[in-house]
């Protein structure tokens, strides 16, 4: 059974630090997708790596991909406020026909001023 | 063009009865995912569609299930409600193809009483 564990689960931090969150999986994969969720919201989309070492920047974000290590982490540069909330990162696994995403636990940020 | 379309947006329940959450996904997009988020962890997987049949299903009851229908969308059937289900019920949108994504609707939030 696939597991994914993320860490930290929660993180404060002050605007203008940075931080790196970490994402484990436990079986070969070859897609990862990072989510980022607002308090009662859905599930808005960071980043797809498709492929080992593949990195990804948008904005402060930076995501990147190990799948040898089964590691992904999001780096985070000079935080701001409006990046508070959860982010997630999800693994496919596919067997046979069917392909589904197994989330992590979650981390929820906290940018304090 | 319009995402994915989720139905109704909240709805409440009594324990015992059954419901019945909708989806539309993106244009051409062929595969439709179903997933539980609990207050506080990460989405879990209940059931994959594409091309109107099933393709995969998560840990849950028979008291779940769903359907595709021919323009693609889905519905998600819970019967007999425990107040556990209460939960946002998420559909994911995916074109099937390689290097997709997955792209969520905004949910819909149920509470059994």
């Amino acid at each position: 059974e696939l597991k994914v564990e993320q860490n930290p689960l929660f993180l404060s931090m002050q605007e203008g630090k940075n931080y790196t969150i970490y994402c484990n999986y436990s079986t070969t994969s070859d897609r990862l997708y990072w989510y980022r969720q607002d308090p009662g919201k859905s599930l808005e989309s960071l980043f797809v790596l498709l492929s080992n070492g593949a990195v990804k920047q948008e904005g402060r974000l930076m995501a990147s991909l190990d799948t040898k290590a089964r590691l992904s982490t999001l780096h985070i540069t000079a935080a701001v406020h409006d990046l508070s909330a959860t982010y997630f990162c999800a693994v496919v696994l596919t067997t046979g026909t069917a392909s589904k995403l197994t989330f992590g636990t979650g981390t929820r940020l906290q940018v304090t001023l | 063009d319009a995402g994915v379309t989720q139905s109704p947006t909240h709805l409440i329940k009594t324990r015992g009865q059954h419901v019945t959450l909708r989806c539309s996904p993106i244009s051409g997009h062929k595969s439709v995912s179903w997933y539980q988020q609990v207050l506080g962890q990460g989405p879990q997987f209940i059931f994959q569609y594409y091309e109107k049949e099933e393709r995969g299903r998560g840990n849950f009851p028979d008291r779940f299930s769903a359907r595709q229908f021919p323009n693609y969308s889905s519905e998600l059937n819970v019967n007999a409600l425990l107040l556990g289900d209460s939960a946002l019920y998420l559909c994911a949108s995916s074109s099937g193809s390689r290097n997709y994504g997955y792209t969520f609707g905004s949910g819909t939030r149920l509470t059994v009483v």
